[in-house]
């Protein structure tokens, strides 16, 4: 079965850092460009991040651009988030989702990790 | 990047269509043939319904449809059923390996 399971969300100060991880599992993860997307409570989905097949190429929305790293390990079937320099707005469920070369979107989803910055 | 315009809320009686709009510029929707559509369902994660504007992946019903004109998505939901009911994100390229989902819609089944 094809599955991504994220781990790593909780509660964390202002100014904190976490760091997620997205297990892969049921296809051959290296093949593949990762994206988080994250959504605030009772708010909409935002595109957080990506990154390439083989990591030469990482993308960041700008409200996040400094502060998060995205990375991955093939060899361990890994998606990673660091956070550092948490603020009050990252607060949210923080998804990871597969981007299908075939299709351009993100056709698997993991069940998401709930982040919640707040003092 | 702004997030595409969507309506609040949509609703319709069983059996019944619905159509979802989303508005972005030419420098997403209008630029690229690369809208999708996803539902979620309450405390769920998102899934895959509509891609590359009009294209259904397996398992999808035919009963979802989707389309664009100049700077507009739409999602059609044909045969309306309870459930349906779910909310529903565009999604669209916005060059430069960026991506802009939709405010979101609610569809209610009346």
């Amino acid at each position: 079965e094809v599955q991504l399971v994220e781990s790593g969300g909780g509660l964390v100060k202002p100014g904190g850092s976490l760091r997620l991880s997205c297990a892969a599992s049921g296809f051959t993860f290296s093949s593949y460009s990762m994206n988080w997307v994250r959504q605030a409570p009772g708010k909409g989905l935002e595109w957080v991040s990506s990154i390439s097949s083989s990591s030469s190429y990482i993308y960041y929305a700008d409200s996040v651009k400094g502060r998060f790293t995205i990375s991955r390990d093939n060899a361990k079937n890994s998606l990673y988030l660091q956070m550092n320099s948490l603020r009050a707005e990252d607060t949210a469920v923080y998804y990871c989702a597969r981007e299908s070369p075939l299709v351009e979107a993100f056709d698997i989803w993991g069940q998401g990790t709930m982040v919640t910055v707040s003092s | 990047q702004s997030a595409l315009t969507q309506p609040r809320s949509v609703s319709g009686s069983p059996g019944q269509s619905v159509t979802i709009s989303c508005t972005g510029t030419s420098s997403d929707v209008g630029g690229y043939n690369y809208v999708s559509w996803y539902q979620q369902h309450p405390g769920k994660a998102p899934k895959l319904m509509i891609y590359d504007v009009s294209k259904r992946p397996s398992g999808v019903p035919d009963r979802f449809s989707g389309s664009k004109s100049g700077n507009t998505a739409s999602l059609t939901i044909s045969g309306l059923q309870a459930e349906d009911e779910a909310d529903y994100y565009c999604c669209s390229y916005a060059g430069s390996y960026t991506w802009v989902f939709g405010t979101g819609t609610k569809v209610t089944v009346l």
